[in-house]
């Protein structure tokens, strides 16, 4: 089956330690995409990436970090700078830029500091 | 800045009645208008796609409209069920880029009996 998979689907983390996120796609995208949603607000953007070997900070990439070393895999660390790390995370992808662009996501990790 | 609002922020009704959930947003050029929906803790899936050419787009149960002019979409849900309960998107991207989508906050949606 062609998708995106987010692993883990829970993950609990104390205070001071980083994390790794896992995102893998095999539908052969070119974008990858990494966003945050808290309750009661919209997704926001904290890295994406258009090609591999190259990323983008999105809005709020402060305390995270990404690479893109393959097209398929695009991972985010939570690191200790994060000082609110709690919260559902969403990977996503797409094709591109043209008008058809859309973005398919994972099923999220939800990551609770303990 | 590109912005999306969405209205209302969250909405009960009976199953089987109809329901419009509404989007305005501000950001122009835009390639295309999305309809999202994510249930509880899964990722959002999307539901229907507008250029800003397109006035209509439907989707089984699902009906969407743009007006390019007033820069506001709505997405009308027919006979609801129980499934539908979840949390409805408005996405816009924006021309040129993909890397900007601008997400709405979302509507609650939830259907009783």
């Amino acid at each position: 089956d062609g998708g995106i998979t987010q692993s883990p689907k829970y993950l609990f983390r104390k205070e001071g330690q980083n994390v790794t996120l896992s995102c893998e796609q095999n539908l052969n995208h070119d974008a990858m995409y990494w966003y945050r949603q808290d309750p009661g607000q919209g997704l926001r953007l904290i890295y994406y990436s258009q090609i591999v070997n190259d990323f983008q900070k999105g809005d709020i990439a402060e305390g995270y970090s990404v690479s893109r070393e393959k097209k398929e895999s695009f991972p985010l660390t939570v690191t200790s700078a994060q000082k609110n790390p709690t919260a559902f995370y969403l990977c996503a992808s797409s094709t591109g830029t043209g008008i058809n662009t859309e973005a398919f996501f994972g099923q999220g990790t939800r990551l609770t500091v303990v | 800045k590109n912005q999306v609002e969405q209205s209302p922020q969250s909405l009960i009704i009976l199953e089987g009645k109809n329901c419009t959930l509404q989007c305005n947003y501000t950001v122009s050029p835009f390639s295309n208008l999305r309809w999202y929906k994510q249930d509880t803790g899964r990722g959002p899936v999307s539901l229907t796609i507008m250029t800003f050419s397109e006035n209509t787009k439907s989707n089984g149960r699902y009906t969407a409209t743009l007006d390019a002019d007033t820069k506001q979409s709505s997405l009308h849900i027919t006979a609801s069920q129980l499934s539908d309960s979840a949390s409805y998107i408005c996405v816009v991207t924006p021309t040129g880029t993909a890397s900007k989508l601008t997400f709405g906050t979302g509507t609650r949606l939830q259907v009783t009996l």
